[in-house]
């Protein structure tokens, strides 16, 4: 596609339910990030991808957050057993290759509430 | 570990006017990239601008320009000719030579005044 493309664009759940979010990357970028951003704050990594694996996932709060990239282009973020403060908006990026010196291209984000 | 200050919450321009955002940073690397991201109300963050660390001359893109000051750890972003599109929140990011990370501020929201 043309940009990066993040489903869905709000998604409200109830506290304790599992929810996923979807990322359909630029075609042919290698790496894909993860980011939180919370109200009045700004995005925090949680996980990065290099193809199919998670170069480094060190972001992730806690156990009830797993991300996969199975066949290294669209990633889905999994949260299990949401809590109220789970409630951000979850953005994506790709880039063609990982580092900074490659410009990573954002996507609109999921805006999660939990209720 | 890495942190990014952006000491305005909120700035304000008139149009066609410029106007200054500031940002500091704390790292004990010495290579390293810096950034500003324009994210509107979309939420899509946007890349303005980036400075390698190990570059004196400073970055300009058009009419943002940054000014970089290395050993006071400062990296501040000029937006000349202010146009009613710049309105937006505005964030200030770090990011380790050798990381995959992004630590950013958090954020300057600029009005742009007809």
């Amino acid at each position: 596609g043309a940009g990066v493309s993040q489903t869905p664009s709000n998604k409200v759940t109830e506290k304790g339910k599992y929810v996923e979010l979807r990322c359909d990357p630029i075609s042919g970028h290698t790496a894909l990030y993860w980011y939180r951003q919370s109200l009045g704050q700004g995005p925090e990594f949680l996980i990065y991808f290099q193809g199919t694996g998670a170069a480094d996932d060190s972001g992730l709060p806690n156990d009830r957050f797993f991300a996969v990239r199975p066949e290294g282009s669209v990633s889905t973020l999994k949260i299990q057993r949401t809590e109220r403060g789970d409630s951000a908006v979850y953005l994506c990026a790709s880039s063609l290759y990982g580092g900074p010196n490659t410009e990573a291209f954002f996507g609109q984000g999921t805006r999660l509430t939990v209720v | 570990a890495q942190t990014v200050t952006q000491s305005q919450p909120e700035m304000s321009v008139q149009e066609a006017e410029t106007v200054t955002l500031s940002c500091t940073y704390d790292t004990s690397e010495s290579d390293y990239y810096l950034f500003w991201y324009k994210q509107p109300p979309s939420r899509q963050m946007i890349l303005v601008i980036r400075q390698e660390a190990y570059k004196q001359q400073n970055a300009t893109e058009n009419r943002f320009s940054v000014n970089f000051q290395k050993a006071a750890k400062s990296f501040s972003l000029k937006i000349s000719d202010s146009q009613l599109g710049d309105a937006a929140m505005y964030f200030c990011a770090y990011s380790g030579a050798g990381s995959y990370q992004l630590t950013f501020g958090k954020g300057t929201k600029l009005s742009v005044i007809p």
